[in-house]
């Protein structure tokens, strides 16, 4: 496999449901990101890590947990959704973190998440 | 707060014709600026980037930077079908920020 594969690409759970959604690099990159995106709007940078550390969290509510064991996987631990956190959940890699931005980053497909 | 912003559209454009996308920023510090291509329900993918003022090309697109008036733009020449998508604009604002547009959506029709 090559790039970021993201699983799973659909989920649909409850407001009290436990999930997590996992990203894997193939791209031997250092650099790992979640993103939230919803219609209409710009891309919600919510996580970095660089080298395995978590450097950036942007005020994410504590119902997403991020975990990155290594350098390659990232994920992302849900817990008591609300609606309002459907959307498209990417993930993205790049070769290093910083300055960051100035690295060109690779996208996963995305998992599309729906709160009932 | 700072912005990028860009016209949600739909830009409808003929097959064969030059694609203008256009993005704004309100950090006049910014340094880098790049646009990505998403197609519905596909991941953004990048397709150009710009550090310096003036034009940048790369096959069918260009890039054209003005750092004076704060805006970016992308163009694409010979518009084809398989160019309709949703085109992103990212800016490194001054902080080393990536800020990111909400995106233009392009259909070529042909």
């Amino acid at each position: 496999e090559t790039g970021v594969t993201q699983t799973p690409r659909h989920l649909v759970m409850g407001m009290t449901n436990k999930k997590s959604l996992k990203c894997e690099q193939h791209l031997g990159h250092n650099a790992m990101y979640w993103y939230k995106q919803s219609a209409k709007k710009p891309l919600e940078l919510m996580f970095v890590y660089s080298l395995e550390e978590r450097v950036e969290n942007n005020s994410v509510p504590s119902r997403f947990s991020p975990e990155c064991p290594n350098s390659s996987h990232l994920f992302l631990h849900l817990h008591t959704l609300q609606p309002e956190d459907s959307a498209l959940y990417l993930c993205a890699s790049s070769q290093e973190r910083g300055p960051s931005g100035n690295q060109p980053q690779h996208f996963g497909d995305g998992t599309r998440l729906s709160i009932l | 707060q700072k912005e990028v912003e860009q016209n949600s559209g739909p830009l409808s454009v003929p097959e064969g014709a030059i694609a203008s996308l256009n993005c704004t920023y309100s950090d006049r510090g910014s340094q880098s600026f790049f646009w990505y291509r998403q197609y519905s329900g596909k991941s953004p993918e990048l397709i150009m980037f710009i550090y310096s003022n003036g034009d940048k090309e790369d096959g069918r697109f260009t890039a054209q930077l003005n750092k004076a008036s704060q805006y970016v733009s992308l163009l694409i020449r010979d518009s084809q079908p398989s160019d309709s998508a949703t085109y992103l604009c990212a800016v490194v604002d001054s902080n080393y920020q990536l800020i990111w547009g909400a995106g233009t959506k392009l259909i070529i029709k042909p």
